[in-house]
């Protein structure tokens, strides 16, 4: 069974960091680009960012270039999203994803797992 | 960036009723090379991630109910349900995957029953 758990999630004032982690379990995790995705409160879908199967290719969105690092750990199936630079627009659930099947990149694909999701709050 | 625009932004059906969902993409998700939409459905429900149901604008995700189906193509697409049940109460996204990035949703459509 495909599972996707996420952690690292809180409070943080702005400007602060955070490090969220999404440990994955059920497949075969290198053979799948994973992402995040977030949702402000009662808003709609965000994506944020995007890493390969093997690591080697990122993308972000424009709202969190720069500030937002994605990275993955193949042997241990956790993958990761450092958050710095926090803003109040930050605040969301976010989501992490995987994606259906094997496609070289990342992003060719729709998902077919989530997470549960994990609560991020930036306010002072 | 493709847009993704969804309409009606929400709608009130009776149960048994046909509900339609519409997606329209700013540009054509369609890819001459394999003649394939990069379009996807999702429904999400109160306090829950999103859940596929619908790849390649009309394939239905395993163990998703026949009443869901997609169609549609270039930058057209519909969503239907064609008889509501109590269950199929939630939001719904259509989402593009067609350009290298970045990857966008539709603002989401919430369906109630009437």
């Amino acid at each position: 069974e495909v599972q996707l758990l996420e952690s690292g999630g809180g409070l943080v004032q702005p400007g602060g960091s955070l490090r969220l982690t999404c440990a994955a379990s059920g497949f075969t995790f290198s053979n799948h680009a994973v992402s995040w995705v977030r949702q402000a409160p009662g808003k709609g879908l965000e994506w944020v960012s995007a890493i390969s199967g093997s690591g080697d290719g990122t993308n972000y969105a424009d709202s969190v270039k720069g500030r937002f690092t994605i990275s993955r750990d193949n042997s241990r199936n956790t993958f990761y999203l450092q958050m710095n630079s926090l803003r109040d627009e930050d605040t969301a659930i976010y989501y992490c994803a995987k994606e259906l099947g094997f496609c070289s990149g990342a992003g060719c694909l729709p998902f077919d797992y989530w997470g549960q999701g994990i609560l991020v709050t930036v306010s002072s | 960036d493709i847009v993704m625009t969804q309409s009606p932004d929400s709608l009130a059906m009776s149960l048994g009723e046909r509900a339609t969902i519409n997606c329209k993409s700013s540009q054509s998700v369609l890819s001459s090379s394999n003649n394939k939409n990069y379009l996807a459905w999702y429904q999400q429900k109160p306090g829950q991630p999103p859940k596929l149901l619908i790849y390649w604008a009309s394939i239905r995700e395993s163990g998703v109910p026949d009443r869901f189906s997609g169609s549609g193509s270039g930058t057209d697409f519909t969503l239907t349900i064609s008889s509501l049940q109590a269950e199929d109460v939630a939001v719904y996204y259509c989402q593009q995957y067609y350009s290298n990035l970045p990857l966008t949703f539709g603002g989401g459509t919430k369906v109630e029953i009437k």
